[in-house]
């Protein structure tokens, strides 16, 4: 049973549009979540995170949201660029356990 | 520093082989873990070290995994009698506690 979803295998979208990475998870009890980026040959890179005392955390052209009613995230990424093209990971624990679960994964491909 | 390293990056096996990786992490971190990835899938957990002390692991870790961390720098895993179901990327992270996980290239293990 998959504790961490991300439903959508791939995503495809323009250069300077926005991208919207979407992951779901079914055990309330996570309360830490984090976004992976991955290209090919090269291990998983940390992007951005975000606790459930919040509901937003931003970095430059990344901004993660958190509904933790829905048990939803989203990693949105504006303005989209070629180099954002990788897999995409979202991953949760709870209580700064060291045990993260991760999504699948979701392949984005930003054209020019 | 450049990062976290790990050796070899490809190994192909027979059937029953032993094989040996091994992990060189971020100086600083006293973190280590490793986790298991399969085509199509995010990074499965495996084990956790703190220093040299081995303080989770995983149920996915059969008997014939062992990992080690002697000197609380490098790790070890081994897997003994390797099976066709091993067939995988294995990842090394490390990080400071409470903090994310820094990747390594990973290993790709073929077995045969």
């Amino acid at each position: 049973d998959q504790q961490v979803k991300q439903n959508s295998p791939s995503l495809s979208v323009q250069e300077g549009r926005i991208s919207i990475l979407n992951c779901d998870y079914t055990n309330s009890m996570f309360d830490y979540f984090l976004w992976y980026k991955k290209y090919p040959a090269e291990g998983p890179t940390f992007l951005i995170s975000i606790s459930s005392i919040k509901d937003k955390n931003e970095d430059g052209r990344f901004t993660v949201f958190l509904n933790k009613s829905a048990k939803h995230l989203s990693l949105h990424i504006v303005p989209s660029q070629p180099g954002d093209s990788a897999v995409y990971f979202c991953a949760a624990n709870f209580n700064y356990g060291q045990n993260f679960v991760f999504g699948p994964g979701t392949r984005l491909s930003v054209l020019p | 520093d450049t990062g976290v390293s790990q050796d070899p990056r490809h190994k192909i096996t027979k059937r029953g082989q032993n094989v040996t990786f091994r992990c060189d992490p971020i100086s600083e971190h006293n973190r280590l873990y490793w986790y298991r990835q399969t085509l199509g899938q995010g990074p499965e957990f495996l084990t956790y070290f703190q220093n040299e002390a081995q303080l989770e692991k995983s149920r996915l870790l059969s008997d014939r995994f062992s990992a080690e961390r002697p000197k609380g720098s490098f790790s070890t895993l081994e897997i003994q009698r390797t099976e066709q179901g091993d067939s995988a990327m294995y990842l090394c992270a490390s990080s400071l506690p409470y903090n994310e996980q820094f990747f390594g290239p990973g290993t790709r293990l073929t077995v045969l």
